[in-house]
């Protein structure tokens, strides 16, 4: 078995704030994903990566940074927090992509911009 | 391109009443595993069936869901809806990518 986590579980950020959202996964899995998920929604992906040091652009891209510097860890960036956003962030893992494999969730992390 | 179309919305149902989500999909990586996930309040998704054979029943919690692939569907049923049953619930069909359309679910609400 194995664990996603995610730091931090809240995270409240100013207007125009830079936020970084980390997540480690101790799967040994190969990919990795950022999905958003706003109040009663589904997920939307943001980002995601096939492998270490690799970065591949979801549908909700715009407004967010990713970095994967090591196969067990992958941080999201918000560029700049925009005033009234409420979203849980949520971060997976899975063996290999292509649709075959179950995805891991982490617990999510709660942002909220005043 | 590939796509999936749940139930829309929201679906209530009595406690110890059937209950039975629709997906239909379109994919042509039907090699590939469909799942279903089931997100509780608060929690993360996590899976709840899997299958990539068609025409076999799946079952796990109570709940079943078998592939047809000559209809494109893969539904969701339960013979007696439990008022833990209440979540949000998404069909996920392959994509031969590494992006799944997760969608936006369907919320069961089961009412006592």
């Amino acid at each position: 078995g194995g664990i996603i986590t995610q730091t931090p579980k809240f995270l409240i950020g100013q207007e125009g704030q830079k936020l970084t959202l980390k997540c480690q996964q101790n799967f040994n899995h190969d990919t990795m994903y950022w999905y958003r998920q706003d109040s009663g929604k589904g997920l939307r992906l943001i980002y995601y990566s096939i492998t270490e040091n690799d970065l591949q652009k979801g549908d909700l891209s715009e407004g967010y940074d990713a970095s994967r510097e090591k196969k067990s860890s992958f941080s999201l960036t918000v560029t700049s927090a925009q005033k009234n956003e409420m979203a849980v962030f949520l971060c997976a893992s899975s063996i290999v992509g292509l649709g075959g494999e179950e995805q891991y969730f982490g617990p999510g992390t709660r942002l909220t911009v005043l | 391109g590939d796509s999936v179309t749940q139930t829309e919305g929201l679906v209530t149902v009595t406690e110890g009443l059937p209950v039975k989500l629709n997906c239909t999909y379109q994919t042509t990586y039907l090699t590939i595993a469909f799942f279903w996930y089931v997100q509780y309040l608060n929690e993360a998704p996590q899976v709840l069936l899997k299958s990539s054979t068609d025409n076999k029943r799946t079952e796990h919690q109570g709940f079943h869901a078998t592939l047809h692939k000559s209809s494109s569907s893969f539904h969701l049923q339960k013979s007696s809806a439990q008022l833990s049953d209440s979540a949000l619930y998404y069909c996920v069909p392959p994509s031969g990518s590494w992006q799944l359309i997760f969608g936006s679910g369907t919320q069961l609400t089961v009412m006592p």
